[in-house]
């Protein structure tokens, strides 16, 4: 298995607070991934980072940031949780080989509950 | 925008074959994935297709046609064990290393 670890494995937060999810990875894959999975809407992509410091917005990027100063550890942060936030967030990590994308190997999810 | 169709759900008999297709329309493309995902679980990666054409590996082969923005997981041999959701992942950006997913279709194999 790919070394990815994801911390925490379960947080219960309430709506207004700040939360932090950590994500990291020992393979020293340049490409990693926040997404969040909800019912009747799949994996959805929230932010990816393509290298220290660089990063860029995916298709559910609003109310939350991320940074990257290390090559191994990759942050996810709502700044003011909601309650639509409540999700399954799976972390992932992937490098570029000759031809194409090795794929993507994800960690084993952070189920957070916003009351 | 990006958009990717897949049957919500299936249902087939243990020995039997099954194909699950998906359809994607995506701003970019490099190469389709598809990942398997038991439920409470991480997805687990199956297949990737970057040319046209039939990969196989083992029970498992998967096809792509590009220029119809179509692709089909063929599973041979059904097990009790794959029942399990089946994602299709386009890779949208130049590198090949931003997927979207589809929303699943989900596989039960009975007895």
């Amino acid at each position: 298995d790919a070394g990815i670890t994801q911390s925490p494995r379960h947080k219960v937060t309430e709506t207004g607070t700040p939360v932090t999810l950590r994500c990291h990875q020992t393979e020293n894959h340049r490409y990693m991934y926040w997404y969040r999975q909800d019912p009747g809407h799949g994996l959805r992509l929230i932010h990816y980072s393509y290298g220290v410091k660089d990063t860029d917005k995916g298709e559910v990027s609003d109310g939350y940031s991320v940074s990257r100063s290390k090559t191994e550890d990759f942050l996810l942060t709502l700044e003011s949780a909601t309650s639509s936030q409540t999700s399954v967030y799976f972390c992932a990590i992937s490098e570029v080989r000759g031809r194409g994308t090795s794929p993507l190997h994800f960690g084993n999810g952070t189920r957070l509950t916003v009351t | 925008g990006q958009n990717i169709d897949q049957p919500t759900e299936m249902t087939a008999t243990e020995g039997a074959i099954v194909q699950i297709n998906c359809t994607y329309q995506t701003s970019g493309f490099n190469g389709l994935f598809w990942y398997q995902q038991h439920a409470g679980e991480a997805p687990t990666f199956l297949s990737y297709n970057v040319l046209d054409g039939l990969e196989e590996k083992g029970r498992f082969s998967s096809f792509l046609s590009r220029s119809k923005g179509y692709s089909y997981l063929l599973l041979k041999e059904l097990q009790m064990k794959d029942s399990a959701s089946y994602l299709c992942a386009p890779a949208f950006n130049q590198a090949g290393t931003a997927l979207i997913f589809g929303k699943g279709t989900t596989l039960s194999v009975s007895s």
